[in-house]
């Protein structure tokens, strides 16, 4: 069975503060695939990243970090100097090898200006 | 271009009514998905069609119907639904892995909100 835990329900910034968000995620499979999505109050999915299993290798794009590791599960987003249009729900997601996807709770981040 | 667009993007229907949601892409996905969601909840996969045929049920109930018309196109049939059913409705395609234990991207669209009075 697959899991994805985002054990922060709600996250408050204020405007430039940096902000964590973690993911922690459990898996037999030897290959699988971690992602982060934005929702934004419209509704709409926003595909943010994909890692691959065999890559470990952390990404940074713009203002956006990630950080997987496999020795303690884990995706964890970072988002420097945070910004009001960031305030939106995040999900982290594990996809298999079977087009499924397993959402975590999502984690509420607003930000303040 | 990663566009999926869904309509209408509001919809209010009574128990005895039917309507049906749209779902559309242009990227040339072979994949296709509805969800479900509910408020502050994360989205509940509800049926998947592989090459336009339905791949994936999970226990929907049969007040949905889905339908996949074409490779670009997808359907979600309403008939006879309950208040619970009043929910975010969303779409999304994507590619369909070449290899095994390929996992494609899933983009979404903006989503069907539906309210059953």
């Amino acid at each position: 069975a697959q899991k994805v835990t985002q054990a922060q329900t709600e996250i408050s910034v204020v405007e430039k503060e940096d902000v964590t968000l973690d993911c922690v995620y459990e898996t037999r499979d030897t290959t699988y695939y971690l992602f982060w999505y934005k929702q934004p109050p419209s509704g709409e999915l926003v595909f943010l990243i994909r890692r691959n299993s065999f890559d470990e290798q952390n990404e940074i794009s713009g203002r956006y970090s990630w950080n997987f590791q496999k020795s303690t599960s884990s995706f964890n987003f970072t988002i420097t100097a945070s910004q009001v249009v960031d305030s939106a729900v995040y999900f982290c997601a594990l996809g298999n090898a079977g087009n499924m996807l397993t959402f975590g709770g999502g984690t509420r981040l607003m930000v303040k200006p | 271009d990663t566009e999926v667009t869904q309509t209408p993007k509001h919809l209010v229907m009574g128990m005895t009514n039917k309507k049906s949601l749209k779902c559309e892409q242009h990227m040339g996905h072979r994949a296709m998905y509805w969800y479900k969601q509910k408020a502050k909840k994360p989205p509940e996969l509800m049926f998947v069609y592989s090459y336009e045929k339905l791949s994936i049920n999970e226990s929907v109930p049969s007040r949905f119907s889905p339908e996949c018309p074409n490779s670009s196109l997808l359907n979600l049939h309403l008939h006879a639904l309950q208040p619970e059913d009043s929910a975010l409705y969303l779409c999304a395609s994507s590619q369909v892995g070449l290899a095994a234990g390929r996992k494609e991207t899933q983009y979404f669209g903006p989503g069907t909100r539906l309210l059953v009075l």
